[in-house]
């Protein structure tokens, strides 16, 4: 497994405002992706984050309200942009190893909430 | 029809019970099971990993696949309290993009 780390844990920002949330991994990792957890629904794929292009969204996602870097194999952001109370969320990055590509390794999580 | 339908609980059971969680789904072609923890403000944790039809036995927790009924199940013997968390359901087609539960809150009480 790898060990993940998310920054912020947790804030509370305006609306209107934007917000960009990393994730860092101790290793090299294949993949790197962003879901969203609300309340009483499923985790959520936003994006796959990929290393040196522009990242793969899910439908109902656009990279204009949230934008991926990934510049190396253990670190990417994403950015919450121009933020609405319907944004506040759980958000968490997850990675996989290379061992298979549907074993899934989570971070802690950011909890955002927008005021 | 949602394709992972799992209930929502919560559930609360005494501390030594067997507690049996199960997820439904449509799409027949997920192949790869999986069975996530997740602590009160913490990321979800793999719990087990399976693979096609068939059950896999780690220490106190079972999961079992049924593939033509499409029904998923985890099992926990001997409940602890330290077993109080949401329990997520997740699968795959092969592809790299999990499909979840909303997760089903358990709450075991000494």
């Amino acid at each position: 497994s790898a060990v993940i780390s998310q920054k912020p844990s947790r804030d509370i920002c305006q609306r209107g405002t934007s917000l960009t949330i990393q994730c860092q991994v101790d290793s090299q990792v294949t993949m790197m992706f962003w879901y969203r957890q609300q309340p009483g629904q499923s985790l959520t794929l936003i994006a796959t984050a990929n290393q040196g292009s522009e990242a793969t969204y899910e439908s109902g996602f656009v990279i204009d309200k949230f934008p991926i870097s990934r510049p190396n194999l253990t670190f990417s952001t994403l950015t919450v942009s121009n933020m609405s109370p319907e944004d506040s969320s759980i958000y968490l990055c997850s990675v996989t190893t290379g061992a298979s590509t549907d074993t899934q390794y989570f971070g802690p999580g950011t909890r955002l909430t927008v005021l | 029809q949602k394709e992972v339908e799992q209930d929502p609980g919560p559930l609360s059971v005494p501390e030594g019970a067997i507690v049996s969680l199960n997820c439904t789904y449509s799409n027949s072609a997920f192949q790869y099971f999986m069975w996530y923890r997740q602590y009160s403000r913490k990321g979800p944790e793999l719990l087990m990993y399976t693979y096609s039809s068939g059950n896999k036995e780690d220490g106190r927790f079972t999961a079992q696949v049924d593939k033509s009924s499409k029904y998923i199940s985890l099992f926990i013997r001997d409940s602890q309290p330290s077993d109080s968390a949401t329990y997520l359901c997740a699968m795959s087609d092969g592809s790299e993009k999990l499909v979840f539960g909303k997760g089903t809150k358990l709450t075991v009480n000494p």
